[in-house]
């Protein structure tokens, strides 16, 4: 089974702190995606990378940086939190073998910033 | 760019029989997904359609028609576990791996 874990389920920091959240898959899956969901909006794709150290911005990557040092690690970095960042961050992989294949989605954290 | 449309809500009761609408405008297309999330956890994959048609898996059934941008779930014998949210999810011809969520439908199941 594919199990992508991410660091924290619940975080609480403060407007002005820099946020690191961690995402890592165990299946050598070449592309990783962070995703931020919020009533009424749905998912959506902040930053993803289709190999090491590579990135492309998503829908919505103001305010957020993205680091992928190792295949299986992916990182989102809030350099300064805001409050209008508080919400359900998703982090997902995908293989690149098969058009059929699913994205598989950690848990989730979700994210307050006061 | 893509836009994606489905119902925010909808009620069924248990045992029946329950249609979640899908409708999307895309630039390119090369297949659309289904996932199921319960409150609080992360999506889980239900279905993926690319081809014209109906795709079944037990209780589940997903519909896709191309020249409509059009699909439907339909979930059948309703249970109170079917009570969740369900997202449809279209793939950018540009670039495969990237998919597009839609806002997801919230399904209660009610006795």
């Amino acid at each position: 089974d594919v199990k992508v874990t991410q660091s924290s389920r619940y975080l609480v920091k403060r407007t002005g702190e820099k946020v690191f959240l961690e995402c890592v898959q165990d299946m050598d899956h070449e592309n990783m995606f962070w995703y931020r969901q919020d009533p009424g909006l749905g998912l959506r794709l902040i930053y993803f990378s289709y190999d090491v150290k590579m990135k492309e911005k998503g829908d919505i990557p103001e305010g957020y940086s993205v680091s992928r040092e190792k295949k299986e690690r992916f990182s989102l970095i809030l350099e300064s939190a805001s409050t209008n960042q508080t919400s359900m961050y998703l982090c997902a992989s995908h293989p690149d073998r098969g058009v059929a294949e699913t994205q598989y989605f950690g848990p989730g954290t979700r994210l307050l910033v006061l | 760019g893509q836009n994606i449309d489905q119902p925010t809500e909808m009620t069924a009761t248990e045992g029946a029989i329950v249609q979640i609408n899908c409708t999307y405008q895309t630039s390119g297309f090369n297949g659309l997904f289904w996932y199921q999330q319960h409150a609080g956890e992360a999506p889980t994959f239900l279905s993926y359609n690319v081809l014209d048609g109906l795709e079944e898996k037990g209780r589940f059934s997903s519909f896709l028609s191309r020249s409509k941008g059009y699909s439907y779930l339909l979930l059948k014998e309703l249970q109170m576990k079917d009570s969740a949210s369900y997202l449809c999810a279209v793939r950018d011809r540009r670039g495969y791996q990237k998919v597009t969520f839609g806002t997801g439908t919230k399904l209660q199941v009610i006795p």
